[in-house]
């Protein structure tokens, strides 16, 4: 059954430093989304992204963040100059066209220290 | 979207059928019912959804009032691997700027040896 993978499953980062997060979503889908979620917290909305551009955004997902599909199956989330308060575990979602179940990927945890 | 409440936490025995419960007093007529699960802080994982008729597919079984203001996910034979937190949600269609999964913080349920 095809699945989203992400990489890396963990990341551990100083404050300030950039990271790429990774993600393959289901081959043939063609929204992309980011979730995150805080230890201990509700899982959080960050963006969607459809046809190269972004077409829904959460008030968190501000000028630090942003989202690219370089090619063809990757789709990444990159965080400029990380803050602590961006540790958290990091979900994509992708769903394919004319369906509307999103599928999700097995996270990568990010530790800022 | 709708609000959905769900008890924080249930328990069931193992091999009993769980009955998760929801309610969703506010829905519109066009939105629909899914749950997803989180199992410890893996990805939330699709279970099913439904509009007004009732499902099932090899995982679950949703009921759906005919009033549509609440729901019941029902498990048929619960096994440990179902201990997760259950998390009920309503979403309308995707369409540009209605793409997000709002998650509460679900029902905790713990299958019981």
């Amino acid at each position: 059954e095809p699945e989203v993978t992400q990489t890396p499953s963990h990341q551990v980062t100083q404050m300030g430093q950039e990271v790429i997060l990774r993600c393959v979503p289901i081959s043939n889908h063609l929204y992309f989304y980011w979730y995150r979620q805080i230890l201990g917290q509700k899982v959080e909305f960050l963006v969607s992204f459809y046809n190269n551009e972004i077409s829904e955004k959460s008030e968190i997902f501000d000028d630090q963040f942003s989202v690219e599909r370089p090619d063809g199956s990757n789709f990444t989330l990159k965080i400029r100059s990380t803050k602590l308060e961006d540790s958290a575990m990091y979900f994509c979602a992708s769903r394919g066209l004319h369906q509307e179940t999103q599928y999700f990927g097995p996270g990568t945890r990010l530790l800022v220290l | 979207d709708a609000k959905t409440t769900q008890p924080p936490s249930m328990d069931c025995a193992e091999g009993r059928a769980a009955n998760l419960p929801c309610n969703h007093s506010t829905i519109s007529g066009n939105e629909y019912v899914y749950w997803y699960r989180q199992i410890h802080s893996q990805g939330p994982q699709y279970i099913i959804h439904g509009l007004k008729n009732n499902e099932t597919n090899e995982m679950a079984s949703l009921i759906i009032t005919e009033d549509r203001k609440s729901s019941t996910l029902i498990l048929p034979h619960a096994t440990l691997r179902d201990t997760a937190v259950y998390y009920c949600i309503v979403r309308g269609l995707s369409n540009f700027g209605n793409e997000k999964l709002t998650f509460g913080t679900g029902t905790r349920l713990t299958i019981i040896p």
